[in-house]
């Protein structure tokens, strides 16, 4: 199974609202990073946060990270239709020396007009 | 474009063919990974190269399955004799840093 599980697995929300998206982990992780992919489309990075940080900020990206819980959120506030996307967290595996990322299966995001 | 790029984007082939997928990562990584991801999942990861060397293979890599890095630039990924279920879009990702990975539009695989 997949290191990170996101919830919800599907997500419709009107533009301008804001979008939440959990992601629970398993193993202890160096960081955790957010993915977002457009249908049939590459994977791109949007924010990594470290396992000894709390909370990231970019743009109208929010996300936390609890430890003790092994879970992170991103949040995406004022949202647009072009927000509409998969997005997927990723963590390393620990002391894994590839550093590969392990995914969880994503949240898919539909932003109305 | 200094992007990862990934070649062909589309590749449809009858079962029991070989088929094989270039990636040309951004050229100052020295790190590229290959991911395999199904309808509705994420990317699983396949194998990892660091310069030339093919440090880690995924036991979702079978013996049909076979990649290389020469010269620690480009990669390819070839599959033999492709079964039905190796149907996916396979993703090649680069990077310079620990973290940080930079992945290519893909290439999807349909086998009939």
């Amino acid at each position: 199974s997949q290191q990170g599980e996101e919830d919800p697995q599907a997500l419709s929300i009107q533009e301008g609202e804001n979008a939440t998206m959990n992601c629970s982990y398993k193993t202890s992780i160096n960081n955790l990073q957010w993915y977002r992919q457009n249908s049939g489309r590459g994977l791109v990075h949007l924010i990594l946060i470290r396992s000894n940080e709390r909370e990231k900020h970019s743009g109208r990206l929010r996300v936390t990270l609890d430890t003790s819980k092994k879970s992170s959120s991103l949040l995406i506030t004022a949202s647009r239709a072009a927000d509409t996307a998969s997005y997927f967290c990723a963590t390393d595996a620990g002391l894994d020396s590839s550093y590969k990322l392990i995914f969880g299966s994503g949240t898919r995001l539909l932003v109305r007009p | 474009d200094t992007g990862v790029s990934q070649d062909p984007r589309h590749k449809i082939t009858k079962r029991g063919q070989n088929v094989t997928f270039r990636c040309d990562p951004i050229s100052e990584h020295n790190r590229l990974y290959w991911y395999r991801q199904t309808l509705g999942q994420g990317p699983e990861f396949l194998t990892y190269f660091q310069n030339e060397a093919q440090l880690e293979k995924s036991r979702l890599l079978s013996d049909r399955f076979s990649a290389e890095r020469p010269k620690g630039s480009f990669s390819t990924l070839e599959i033999q004799r492709t079964e039905q279920g190796d149907s996916a879009m396979y993703l090649c990702a680069s990077s310079i840093s620990l973290y940080e990975q930079y992945f290519g539009p893909g290439t999807r695989l349909t086998v009939t």
